[in-house]
């Protein structure tokens, strides 16, 4: 166990939808990021906060974003879903090293 | 960022020990070698990282070749839970998570 939960388990969506997931990782980890893993690929990074603020990002356009809470809890919030968008999303938390991973959101768009 | 690249798979018999190598040719001084692994239906999971020296933990052993452009990740007596994906990752001294996965090992044990 990581102590890092991530709600929904699975979410099915339609093209063009929004979809907001869901990350509650431990206390006092100030960090979280996100990732995006298609089948049968590694996990490809999306963003990373810390202390509530953006501080990196990967390769990955203006309509995904994200927020961090205070009570360590954070949010991906993905815009205009296209059908490549169906995959697994990771949240991890950290006090620095190492990353503690969820189990994941199985996201599918149709 | 520097890359990293392991092989595709590869398969070990049950309590065996098992190598799986990683190159990075373009490592920096200041890149620290991380390995992490996923399990079936589940989050990645940290194993084990290291600077320049082997380093050892309860899951595995990670030796760090002399000049730094690979490293073995060695799990000394495979079981049936270790079968993965393992994925050997290089992050700056400086960076905070920004990790960057490749495709990994497709690590299969055989009872």
């Amino acid at each position: 166990e990581t102590g890092v939960t991530q709600s929904p388990t699975h979410l099915i969506k339609t093209r063009g939808q929004q979809v907001t997931l869901r990350c509650s990782s431990q206390s006092g980890h100030n960090t979280v990021s996100w990732y995006q893993q298609a089948l049968g690929q590694g996990p490809q990074f999306i963003f990373q906060y810390y202390r509530e603020e953006e501080n990196g990002r990967g390769n990955f356009p203006p309509r995904f974003s994200g927020l961090q809470f205070p009570n360590y809890s954070s949010e991906l919030n993905v815009n205009a879903l296209e059908l490549d968008d169906s995959a697994l999303y990771l949240c991890a938390s950290s006090p620095g090293t190492p990353q503690y991973f969820g189990p994941g959101t199985r996201l599918t768009v149709t | 960022d520097a890359k990293t690249t392991q092989p595709n798979s590869m398969e070990s018999n049950e309590e065996e020990p098992v190598h799986l190598p990683c190159n990075h040719s373009t490592i920096s001084g200041t890149d620290y070698i991380h390995w992490y692994r996923q399990l079936p239906s589940q989050g990645p999971e940290y194993v084990i990282h290291g600077l320049t020296s082997n380093v050892n933990n309860r899951m595995a052993s990670l030796a760090i070749a002399e000049d730094r452009k690979s490293s073995t990740l060695i799990l000394h007596r495979a079981t049936l839970r270790d079968a993965a994906v393992y994925y050997c990752i290089l992050r700056a001294r400086t960076n905070n998570n920004d990790m960057r996965f490749g495709a990994g090992t497709r690590l299969t044990v055989k009872p």
